[in-house]
């Protein structure tokens, strides 16, 4: 089964870091562009950075960048979102998600999200 | 970059059909073809449901379309069923430095 899921979410405070994984399984993770996708309690979807099957080509959200920094490993099937300086308004679930083989910025597979709150 | 705009809210019988809107510009929407829309039930993780401006990934209804025409993007949902009362985004390329944007969102209620 193809999959995705999310871990290493939880609660922290302001000018904290916290360090988001995604596992991946059921595909060949290695021939994917995988990205991170946020939705801030209701709130609507934010894409937040993306990063090419090889790791050649890497995109932030001007809302994130110098902050968040991602990074993939293909030999573990793992994708990853260090999160530096956090701040209130990084309050969100953070998605990771497939680049779809047929087409360029449409994913296709999301995993469950994890919930990142930033508070004191 | 802006996100892209949608109607806060749509709403249709069931069998009937409704249509969301999703509004950008030269620089997203009208200047790529790249415009999915995803489908999110509540607690859920978002579902692809079109792809392209109109193609339908594998196991999407046909009730589902796109299409889109200058800087607007559409998507229509034909044959109403409860299970479509969803929130719809919409979102699109928009070039190498800011690679994607997503619209709004769209609250869809069956009536």
């Amino acid at each position: 089964e193809v999959q995705l899921v999310e871990s290493g979410g939880g609660l922290v405070k302001p000018g904290g870091s916290l360090r988001l994984s995604c596992a991946a399984s059921g595909f060949t993770f290695s021939s994917y562009s995988m990205n991170w996708v946020r939705q801030a309690p209701g709130k609507g979807l934010e894409w937040v950075s993306s990063i090419s099957s090889s790791s050649s080509y890497i995109y932030y959200a001007d809302s994130v960048k110098g902050r968040f920094t991602i990074s993939r490993d293909n030999a573990k099937n793992s994708l990853y979102l260090q999160m530096n300086s956090l701040r209130a308004e990084d309050t969100a679930v953070y998605y990771c998600a497939r680049e779809g083989p047929e087409s360029p910025s449409a994913f296709d597979i999301w995993g469950q999200g994890t919930m990142v709150t930033v508070s004191s | 970059q802006s996100a892209l705009t949608q109607p806060p809210s749509a709403s249709g019988s069931p069998g009937q059909s409704v249509t969301i809107s999703c509004t950008g510009t030269s620089s997203d929407v009208g200047g790529y073809n790249y415009v999915s829309w995803y489908q999110q039930h509540p607690g859920k993780a978002p579902k692809l449901m079109i792809y392209e401006v109109s193609k339908r990934p594998s196991g999407v209804p046909d009730r589902f379309s796109g299409s889109k025409s200058g800087n607007t993007a559409s998507l229509t949902v034909s044959g109403l069923q409860a299970e479509d009362e969803a929130d719809y985004y919409c979102s699109s390329y928009a070039g190498s430095n800011n690679p994607l944007v997503f619209g709004t969102g769209t609250k869809v209620t069956v009536l």
